[in-house]
């Protein structure tokens, strides 16, 4: 089945600490974007990459890193830097940007709280 | 002003109403519409993508864009229980980079009661 995976489903973080959310797609889609999800807020863009190796950042990039070391995969990292951390989050991919303007597909999200 | 504008409910209607959901916005270099449906916990899946004005349809669902007026709307049909959830807009704008990034409204909750 293709899709995109997203875990941990529910993620604590510690202060101080660092914690990684895995996003995973099969669908063989070059582009992939990180969005936070608030209530009563739209989407905002975190980070997003085109293509392997190569990432630029969204609208509220501080205190989040990305990589994309793989065509399938790329994880975000929420640093401790980042000071209001609460939120879902959402992963999305993109097919091939080559192939004309296509829509954005999501997976499932995580939910990181606070401990 | 937020580049796109939303109403966030909730839409309280019976089985088999017809719905209507809006979104306004500001920003004329938009060029794609899209329609997403979000269930809680859950993350947006896509119901419509539409670029020029005028009228889509696919099943019980419509999407409208009137370009002249900056306006965008998504019709149900014969609404069901089921239907309830999260209804987000979003729009795409090309950046310089060749990056289509989307806009999102804050979303429309849909309830529809047996």
């Amino acid at each position: 089945d293709g899709g995109i995976t997203q875990s941990p489903k529910y993620l604590f973080r510690k202060e101080g600490q660092n914690v990684t959310l895995s996003c995973e797609q099969n669908l063989n889609h070059d582009a992939m974007y990180w969005y936070r999800q608030d209530p009563g807020q739209g989407l905002r863009l975190i980070y997003y990459s085109q293509i392997v190796n190569d990432f630029q950042k969204g609208d509220i990039a501080e205190g989040y890193s990305v990589s994309r070391e793989k065509k399938e995969s790329f994880p975000l990292t929420v640093t401790s830097a980042q000071k209001n951390p609460t939120a879902f989050y959402l992963c999305a991919s993109r097919v091939n940007r080559d192939m004309g303007n296509q829509p954005q597909h999501f997976g499932d999200g995580t939910r990181l709280s606070i401990l | 002003q937020k580049e796109v504008e939303q109403d966030p409910g909730p839409l309280s209607v019976p089985e088999g109403a017809i719905v209507s959901l809006n979104c306004t916005y500001s920003n004329s270099a938009f060029q794609y519409f899209m329609w997403y449906r979000q269930y809680s916990r859950k993350g947006p899946e896509l119901l419509m993508y539409t670029y020029s004005s005028g009228n889509k349809e696919d099943g019980r669902f419509t999407a409208q864009v009137d370009k002249s007026s900056k306006y965008i709307s998504l019709f149900i049909r014969d609404s069901q229980p089921s239907d309830s959830a999260t209804y987000l807009c979003a729009m795409s704008v090309a950046m310089n980079t060749g990056f289509q990034k989307l806009v999102f409204g804050t979303g429309t909750r849909l309830l529809v009661s047996p």
